[in-house]
């Protein structure tokens, strides 16, 4: 299986502030078909995960261009600007390269 | 508007068989290139893809599940199933379904609790 290690575990932020997020993949995530499948969620307490990024780099419908993702092969950065309450909660990358799709572990984004 | 929606039994015993159904609206298991996945959460911690099932019927599962769990479709009444076999208290979690390839589209999940 793909190990996909995510850092940091948990991250505090200020409101208005930028962070990074790490996803470091145990192999590359280059598909046959030339595409990359790494994907971006947050899950609010209570709530599904909800797509943000999409293959590395494309925000999905509605999502902020606050939000921005970037990397390729086996490491990938999502990048949050301007930091607003409603982006507090648990951020994973998942990959759909491979079988079966993994999951990190977690990031938790939190207030300082 | 595409939406989904899980349904289970809430609650069983060890050993038996955990039956989950996935009803969705907004597209079609019959188009070209649509899917559904199963994606599990206990509670507090990370997720985990079970299994995914395509509009030609080919399914996809984590082997990590050892050959429990069976994934099908009902095409005509848009929606998805997935059992697991012989489960016990580690099968405890948010049950999702969700549309691969990226999982854009997520239902709000079902909890399935596995106690004596």
């Amino acid at each position: 299986d793909v190990l996909m290690t995510q850092t940091p575990v948990s991250l505090p932020v200020s409101l208005g502030g930028q962070v990074s997020i790490s996803c470091r993949s145990s192999q590359s995530l280059v598909h046959s078909d030339g595409n990359t499948y790494l994907h971006w969620y947050l899950q609010k307490p209570g709530q599904s995960p909800q797509l943000l990024i999409y293959r590395v780099s494309n925000r999905f419908s509605g999502v902020p261009d606050r939000f921005s993702g970037s990397g390729s092969g086996t490491d990938f950065t999502l990048k949050i600007s301007r930091v607003e309450p409603e982006d507090l909660g648990v951020y994973y990358c998942l990959q759909s390269t491979h079988f079966p799709y993994t999951f990190g572990a977690g990031t938790k984004l939190e207030l300082k | 508007q595409v939406t989904l929606k899980e349904s289970g039994p809430g609650i069983l015993q060890p050993s038996q068989t955990l039956s989950l159904t996935c009803t969705f609206s907004g597209f079609s298991l019959s188009t070209y290139g649509m899917g559904v996945g199963w994606i599990r959460q206990p509670s507090g911690k990370g997720l985990e893809w079970l299994a995914n099932i395509w509009w030609d019927d080919d399914k996809y599962y984590n082997p990590s599940l050892k050959n429990r769990l069976t994934i099908s479709k009902d095409t005509s009444n848009n929606q998805a199933f997935l059992k697991i076999t012989n489960v016990d208290t580690a099968d405890t979690a948010t049950y999702y379904c969700a549309r691969p390839n990226w999982f854009a589209y997520w239902g709000q999940g079902t909890l399935v609790t596995v106690s004596s």
